[in-house]
């Protein structure tokens, strides 16, 4: 299984509104990943997982909140979003540190529309 | 600190032609190279890598890039490209030990007409 699963697909939700957006892998890779992408631009880091611990947040905005349960899942709870924030949100995983010797393997994203 | 540039935003190219999308890197430490190919609201999928060893690197869907050390470059070809092959693709860079931080190019836009 060489997949990332991205629920959902699309997500439209006011700016009042709390949302979460879920990723799920089984190839037992210990780094998870969101990049942020806007239309006609390339992927953005925002946050990394190693190991279920944030490793990295590349100063993201506190209404992206994310959350790392288990080695298999990736969360980003979204609060008090702008229309600004509107893109496509991808979650990727990969091995880490001695074991890096392969790619990333990226989700389909979600699409999400802050109105 | 690593950076790509893709030197063309748009190649127009007719169908059964060959193409080459330009990629240069800029990196003080050694680093993985890779294209990755995104269609219309889709995410990312792997087109080619390189980490090591031969510098040349095929896919199985014609493309080839190779790796260029003195010249800082990740060029990828394909002899010969179809409709189907109308893309947007982004170069990237990660370093060792942790090949999901990428620093992706601008990316460009591959338009094959027929």
């Amino acid at each position: 299984d060489t997949e990332v699963t991205q629920t959902p697909k699309h997500l439209v939700m006011g700016m009042t509104n709390k949302k979460s957006l879920k990723c799920e892998q089984h190839m037992g890779h210990r780094a998870m990943y969101w990049y942020k992408q806007k239309a006609k631009k390339p992927p953005e880091l925002m946050f990394v997982y190693s190991y279920e611990k944030l490793s990295i947040n590349e100063s993201v905005p506190s209404r992206f909140s994310p959350e790392c349960p288990n080695s298999s899942l990736l969360n980003l709870h979204l609060h008090a979003l702008q229309p600004e924030d509107s893109a496509l949100y991808l979650c990727a995983s990969s091995q880490v540190g001695s074991r890096a010797n392969t790619e990333a393997f990226f989700g389909q994203g979600t699409r999400l529309t802050v109105v | 600190a690593q950076s790509v540039t893709q030197l063309d935003s748009q190649v127009p190219v007719f169908e059964e032609a060959p193409v080459e999308l330009r990629c240069n890197y800029s990196s003080s430490v050694s680093v993985y190279l890779f294209w990755y190919v995104q269609y219309p609201n889709q995410g990312l999928q792997l087109l080619l890598k390189y980490l090591s060893g031969s510098t040349l690197v095929e896919s199985i869907n014609g493309f080839e890039a190779e790796f260029n050390k003195s010249q800082t470059s990740f060029h990828l070809r394909k002899p010969s490209v179809h409709i189907s092959d109308t893309a947007e693709y982004f170069c990237a860079v990660s370093r060792s030990g942790n090949t999901g931080k990428l620093i992706f190019g601008q990316g460009t836009t591959l338009q094959v007409k027929p």
